[in-house]
């Protein structure tokens, strides 16, 4: 257990839904980092908040938003879902905010869009 | 080399078997170099993460190594346990976090 939870565990929704997804990471941690797992495409980043501010954007999609709350935790929404959308979408959280910060991941949440 | 790429695809192993698998990164885009190794079902797990050239990391049986100037980094497995089947993801953070496929290990007793 890495200490970062991720809420929900499973989604199931309809395609041009909205869901949002939620992050807590480990006690004392700042950034928070999403990730995007699909089947064809491995590991995808999409996004880094650090304490509150955006760090770095890797490819996320103009319908995807995330932030970062005062009591650190963060939240990945996505709208106008499509089936490419499903995935598993993880969390991780490290100490600091540079690039070379050991991440730790939390067990990730499955969208599936129907 | 524009993305991350990282060799062989997959590999098979006998326990007790030494391996090293090939993660290659843009040199002009390289910040951090991240191993993780991710177990099916579970989430990754950091292995090492290295920045300077000519960095070596050693954690147990399993141990890293890093060249900057040329792009690519190595990942050893000595004695090869069943335990150790795993996919193995190499991640360069420069201006982005970017990651190569994995390399996808399988140790047979």
């Amino acid at each position: 257990d890495s200490g970062v939870t991720q809420t929900p565990k499973h989604l199931i929704t309809a395609t041009g839904q909205r869901v949002t997804l939620r992050c807590s990471p480990r006690s004392g941690d700042l950034s928070v980092y999403w990730y995007q797992q699909s089947l064809d495409q491995g590991l995808q980043f999409l996004i880094h908040y650090y304490n509150g501010e955006e760090r770095a954007k890797g490819n996320i999609l103009e319908r995807f938003s995330a932030q970062q709350f005062p009591d650190l935790h963060s939240e990945l929404n996505l709208s106008s879902l499509e089936l490419g959308d499903s995935a598993l979408y993880f969390c991780a959280s490290s100490v600091y905010s540079g690039r070379a910060n050991e991440q730790f991941f939390g067990p990730g949440t499955r969208l599936t869009v129907l | 080399i524009l993305n991350v790429e990282q060799s062989p695809q997959s590999l098979h192993v006998q326990e007790g078997d030494s391996t090293n698998f090939t993660c290659s990164f843009p040199s002009s885009n390289f910040y951090a170099l991240h191993w993780y190794r991710w177990e099916t079902a579970k989430s990754p797990e950091a292995l090492f993460v290295m920045t300077l050239n000519g960095d070596e990391k050693k954690k147990g049986r399993i141990s890293a190594t890093l060249n900057t100037k040329e792009g690519y980094s190595y990942l050893y497995i000595k004695g090869s346990q069943p335990e150790d089947s795993a996919t193995y993801l190499c991640g360069n953070y420069g201006q982005n976090f970017v990651f190569g496929p994995g390399t996808r290990l399988s140790v047979l007793p």
